[in-house]
């Protein structure tokens, strides 16, 4: 069975460092990359970047790059998303999700991981 | 402000037909495949449509979606009240390089 199970909920301050994850299971890790999207009431769902096994295959959407970053392990099938900056702006719900290409994405999603910042 | 644009919400009785749309550019539905998300309160988007109108076992027949251009739309037949969902369409963008969403459809079964 396919999971993505990600971490739980964080409450943090600004300006203080977060470091959230997506455990995988159940496929071929290798084969497919992680996405990262976030949710809030008033934006939505937007895609923030997509992790690949090499760092430097990684894309950011614009609206984030800079301010996140994102890693895989292949050795724990586990991907990652990083902030050392954060934001009020930040509070939001994260999900994981995998996909293969540009026309088969986001199949599986983690369970989604509450980040709470305030000041 | 999403890419995609849906209508915010729509509305229709049990066992009527309803259709959901979803505009976007030649950067995105129009050069690439549309997804259909479903998702309820409190959990992650289901892939409900992918490829523009195939369905992902385990997703009913009811479910059925087509593009034509830049637009797309999500249809359901025979509704339950149990679809009473938020409805995400999303394409990949090649300017963006990476997906771009819709703002979310919330159906409401009367």
């Amino acid at each position: 069975e396919v999971q993505l199970v990600q971490s739980g909920a964080e409450v943090k301050k600004t300006g203080e460092s977060l470091k959230i994850s997506c455990k995988a299971s159940g496929y071929s890790f290798r084969s497919y990359w992680i996405g990262w999207l976030r949710q809030t009431p008033g934006q939505g769902l937007e895609w923030m970047g997509t992790a690949y096994l090499d760092d430097s295959d990684n894309r950011y959407s614009p609206s984030f790059r800079g301010h996140v970053t994102m890693s895989v392990d292949e050795s724990t099938t586990t991907a990652f998303l990083q902030w050392n900056n954060l934001k009020a702006s930040d509070t939001a719900m994260y999900y994981c999700a995998r996909g293969t290409s540009s026309w088969f994405f986001f199949d599986y999603w983690g369970q989604g991981t509450p980040v709470t910042v305030s000041s | 402000q999403s890419v995609l644009t849906q209508p915010p919400s729509t509305s229709a009785t049990p066992g009527q037909r309803v259709t959901i749309s979803c505009s976007g550019s030649s950067s995105n539905i129009g050069s690439n495949s549309v997804i259909w998300f479903q998702q309820f309160p409190g959990t992650a988007p289901k892939f409900l449509i992918y490829t523009n109108d195939k369905r992902p076992s385990g997703v009913p027949d009811r479910f059925s979606g087509s593009k034509s251009g830049t637009s797309a739309s999500l249809a359901i037949n025979g509704l339950q009240s149990d679809d009473e969902a938020v409805y995400y369409c999303a394409a990949w963008d090649g300017s963006l390089n990476g997906p771009v969403f819709g703002g979310g459809t919330t159906l409401t079964v009367l």
